[in-house]
């Protein structure tokens, strides 16, 4: 059982360039989420999805995009890198019923942007 | 809106029991109140989750009071591998927010 899988794990980009990091869970969980985290300091969420076809934004959405096409998979566009975007990227998912929630996470993806 | 405060830090030494008390403002009445772990470059772990009362399993106990406006995560006997960042955040699954946690420092 897989869990949460992001890739890439490192990416470098320069200042200007696009990507897309990729999240998928096999878990069948209905809510997934993306979250950044800058040295030193707690995650910070960008974007949330509720379930296929239905996404939200965060607290930090400004910079990103994000769809969700299937139950597995919600990828997380950067159209314009900026150093300011140099984090550590997280991925998370899981299944809300009944007021209880338990959040498995993916691995990170570690960014760059010079 | 939903929120939680916690301690920025704590240190303790190796074979001590450790608390960690989060606030809950605004805790919403069906959700139940849950605890992670990050340890660096790791993405956060749950370790427990409860609604009232107490709970234990094999990592640690969560004690609620009955009015839910806080919470009590205790570690029994810590080793230096508890050392790691601890969250309490709200309980809403749908905007799912951790806020900066609680630095726990093990000394040996």
């Amino acid at each position: 059982n897989a869990g949460v899988t992001q890739t890439p794990k490192f990416r470098i980009l320069k200042i200007g360039q696009s990507m897309t990091l990729q999240c998928t869970q096999d878990m069948n969980h209905n809510y997934m989420y993306w979250y950044r985290q800058d040295p030193g300091m707690g995650l910070k969420l960008i974007y949330y999805s509720v379930g296929a076809g239905i996404t939200d934004k965060g607290e930090v959405p400004n910079g990103y995009n994000v769809s969700r096409s299937t139950t597995e998979d919600f990828p997380l566009r950067l159209e314009l890198a900026a150093p300011s975007q140099t984090s550590v990227y997280f991925c998370a998912s899981s299944y809300s019923g009944t007021g209880m929630t338990e959040a498995f996470f993916g691995q990170g993806t570690r960014l760059t942007v010079v | 809106l939903a929120k939680t405060t916690q301690p920025i830090s704590m240190d303790s030494y190796e074979g001590q029991e450790v608390n960690i008390t989060c606030s809950h403002n605004n805790i919403a009445t069906n959700d139940y109140i849950t605890w992670y772990q990050q340890f660096p470059s790791q993405g956060p772990r749950f370790i427990i989750q409860g609604y009232k009362t107490k709970v234990t399993n094999e990592v640690a106990s969560l004690f609620i009071p009955a009015d839910r406006k806080s919470s009590t995560l205790s570690l029994p006997r810590v080793s230096l591998s508890d050392t790691a960042v601890y969250y309490c955040p709200p309980g809403s699954a749908r905007q799912l927010t951790f806020g900066s946690g609680t630095q726990l420092t093990v000394l040996p």
